[in-house]
């Protein structure tokens, strides 16, 4: 059963980077899926951040994209989030999530999601 | 950028009645790039329907998708007491590619 994981600090200080990981268990990152962020302001919608592909290939929100890096860690099977700069308005619950690879699959949709880490911007 | 809205805001029915909710994109969107995800408090969002009417793997079939261009419904013939939760309604946008989420419609009890 696949199962994925958020880890970090809850708590950053302005103008710091936000630092998460995912542990996925139960699946191997390198078989084919793409693997994603999404957060959610308290009492708001979600918002997609970004996704990468085993092969390292990344695409990011480009209202985010300044900010933002994703990276993977095949070996570990775990994949990671940095947001710089941060400021009281990335204060959020964060997701990791799978996607199935779109291009190949034309199947557009997050299936298996973490649990969710609440992470807060303040000093 | 598509933006997605979502109607009504809070639909407030009883268990066993027909719950209809709505999600409107700002352009043509194609059926293959709308998802719905159910999400109650403190858990993360369960995906239900793909493809704008392809039931996701466990979901019953009370729950249905259907629409296109820029209309999406999503209906629960029958409200169950687990099914009182949010509804986020997702779309893909391929280029370059980006997903975005509607607000959400809270289905409450009345």
């Amino acid at each position: 059963q696949v199962q994925v994981q958020e880890s970090g600090p809850g708590l950053v200080k302005p103008s710091e980077t936000l630092s998460l990981t995912c542990t996925v268990s139960g699946y191997s990152i390198s078989s084919g899926y793409y693997w994603g962020w999404i957060r959610q302001p308290p009492g708001k919608g979600l918002e997609w951040i970004g996704s990468i592909y085993h092969s390292g290939s990344t695409y990011y929100n480009p209202s985010l994209k300044s900010r933002v890096a994703i990276s993977v860690d095949t070996s570990s099977n775990q994949f990671s989030l940095n947001l710089s700069s941060v400021a009281a308005a990335d204060t959020a619950v964060y997701y990791c999530a799978r996607s199935p690879n779109w291009g190949l699959t034309h199947k557009y949709y997050f299936d298996y999601w973490g649990q969710g880490t609440l992470v807060t911007v303040s000093s | 950028e598509i933006v997605l809205t979502q109607s009504p805001g809070t639909l407030s029915l009883s268990p066993g009645e027909r719950a209809t909710l709505s999600c409107r994109a700002s352009q043509s969107v194609s059926s293959s790039y709308l998802a719905w995800y159910q999400q109650k408090p403190g858990q993360a969002p369960r995906l239900l329907i793909y493809g704008a009417s392809t039931r996701a793997t466990g979901i019953p079939d009370r729950f249905s998708g259907s629409g296109s261009g820029t209309d999406f419904t999503l209906t629960i013939s029958r409200l169950e007491p687990e099914d009182f939760a949010v509804y986020h309604c997702q779309q893909y946008g391929s280029s370059p590619p980006l997903f975005t989420f509607g607000p959400g419609t809270k289905v409450d009890i009345k």
